[in-house]
């Protein structure tokens, strides 16, 4: 079982929709990230999370410690958010400040 | 610079070549990280510095991964004699440390053909 897990693996929406991903998390964690990652490769930082809830526009990240479990949203989505979402978070139990990936979240929202 | 800056972005090499993949974080980032992505997957760590010192070496999946990060700028990893197996995106990510966020590069995509 992966320390990290999200899902679903693939989304497909239509233009407006509210969207939801998940991920869930066996260890504990100083802090939790939601990445996006478009075609090409480059990454980019959308949300760094310890607590609670954090918004960015369309975008909003909550975190629940207790249950080890995340959720990014997007509201009224749009084509140009179409990328894979990447969950993922510093343990306590590794040494120096690296990240553990979950295997990412394919979005696709169609016009 | 104003981000993580990769060379190259692509690279495609003949199995047993040696490459070089070269990563110019933030100026100032003392904590410097390298990623291994496969196709489909996500990232996988494979070795942490800070400033020029290498912490974890940890996420090296092989004897033939080398990084260096000499003056605790620019870092270097360089494998020797690929594989098709090492075929991935190689991802460097940069930080000031401690509870800042991380600044991801764009990635070198290396093909071992």
């Amino acid at each position: 079982k992966n320390e990290v897990e999200q899902s679903p693996q693939n989304l497909t929406a239509q233009e407006g929709e509210f969207i939801t991903i998940n991920c869930s998390y066996s260890v504990g964690i100083s802090a939790l990230h939601w990445l996006q990652q478009h075609p090409g490769g480059g990454i980019v930082s959308l949300f760094m999370l310890s607590s609670g809830k954090k918004k960015h526009g369309r975008l909003i990240a909550t975190i629940n410690i207790q249950e080890k479990h995340s959720s990014l949203h997007i509201t009224a989505s749009h084509p140009r958010d179409s990328a894979v979402y990447i969950c993922a978070v510093r343990s306590e139990e590794t040494s120096g400040s690296r990240l553990t990936f979950g295997e990412g979240t394919q979005l696709t929202v169609n016009p | 610079g104003a981000g993580v800056s990769q060379s190259p972005r692509y690279k495609v090499a003949k199995r047993g070549q040696d490459v070089a993949l070269r990563c110019d974080p933030i100026s100032g980032h003392v904590s410097l990280f390298w990623y291994q992505q496969a196709l489909g997957q996500g990232p996988e760590f494979l070795t942490y510095f800070q400033n020029e010192a290498q912490l974890d070496k940890s996420g090296l999946p092989s004897d033939r991964f080398f990084a260096e990060r000499p003056e605790g700028s620019v870092s270097t990893l360089k494998i020797q004699r690929t594989q098709q197996e090492d075929s991935a995106v190689y991802l460097c990510a940069s930080s000031r440390g401690g509870a800042y966020g991380y600044t991801f590069g764009s990635g070198t995509r290396l093909t071992v053909v």
